[in-house]
């Protein structure tokens, strides 16, 4: 059964104190890792994609890397209006049935 | 682009009455149409595969006679909560990808609560 851990559950940043968050995941046949970001109350906001180990994508403050075991999303000089609920997801499978399956989020504070 | 519009954004409705809710893609045709559900503080699971055109994929534990998924145009995908309970009270959201895209972009949500 495919898996995505994320860690930690909840981070407390300053404000331009960089961190990074963790997504592990143990799929069989990843077609791609996705990063999002969601927000209280609606639905998530598309970040990245990445396909393969070794793989970086970056956008404003934020670089999403990818290794055969795990992504990191990077935060860089994170600000206010970073808070959010960022969530890691992995698409898997063959053929016709693919899955996409979530973790249950780092949820970040950063603080002014 | 890759627009997904959700409505309604919240519903509340008497225990035993039916609730759609409406998932479309603004700017591209979606063959296929997920549906999501997510409790607070929890992640988001996928209850069903929307397919146009074609019966819906279900997940393993989501019935498929409480909750009924139409697919019939490439831009419109509908969920019914059927005989709503109050169990039923959850965040329910929709989601589509572009074809050859595989970055999914979804709907704003629909809070639904059910007394």
């Amino acid at each position: 059964e495919d898996q995505v851990t994320q860690s930690p559950e909840a981070l407390r940043l300053q404000e331009g104190e960089s961190s990074s968050l963790n997504c592990s995941y143990t799929v069989s046949g990843l077609r791609g890792l996705f990063w999002y970001r969601q927000d209280p109350g609606k639905g998530p906001e598309f970040l990245f994609t990445l396909y393969s180990a070794g793989e970086e994508k970056e956008k404003e403050r934020l670089k999403a890397t990818l290794t055969k075991k795990e992504s990191f999303l990077h935060i860089t000089a994170p600000k206010p209006e970073d808070s959010a609920t960022y969530l890691c997801a992995v698409q898997a499978g063959s053929g016709g049935y693919q899955k996409v399956t979530f973790g249950t989020g780092t949820k970040l504070q950063v603080i002014p | 682009g890759a627009v997904v519009s959700q409505h309604p954004s919240w519903v509340i409705c008497k225990s035993g009455t039916s609730v759609k809710i409406e998932c479309r893609s603004l700017d591209f045709q979606a063959t296929t149409m997920f549906w999501y559900r997510q409790f607070p503080k929890q992640s988001l699971m996928l209850m069903a595969t929307s397919n146009e055109g074609s019966k819906a994929t279900y997940e393993q534990g989501v019935e498929k006679d409480k909750f009924l998924i139409n697919h019939a145009s490439l831009t419109l995908s509908t969920l019914t909560v059927t005989s709503a309970h109050p169990e039923d009270s959850s965040f329910y959201i929709c989601s589509a990808s572009p074809a050859g895209n595989y970055g999914y972009t979804f709907g704003s949500g629909t809070r639904l609560t059910v007394v």
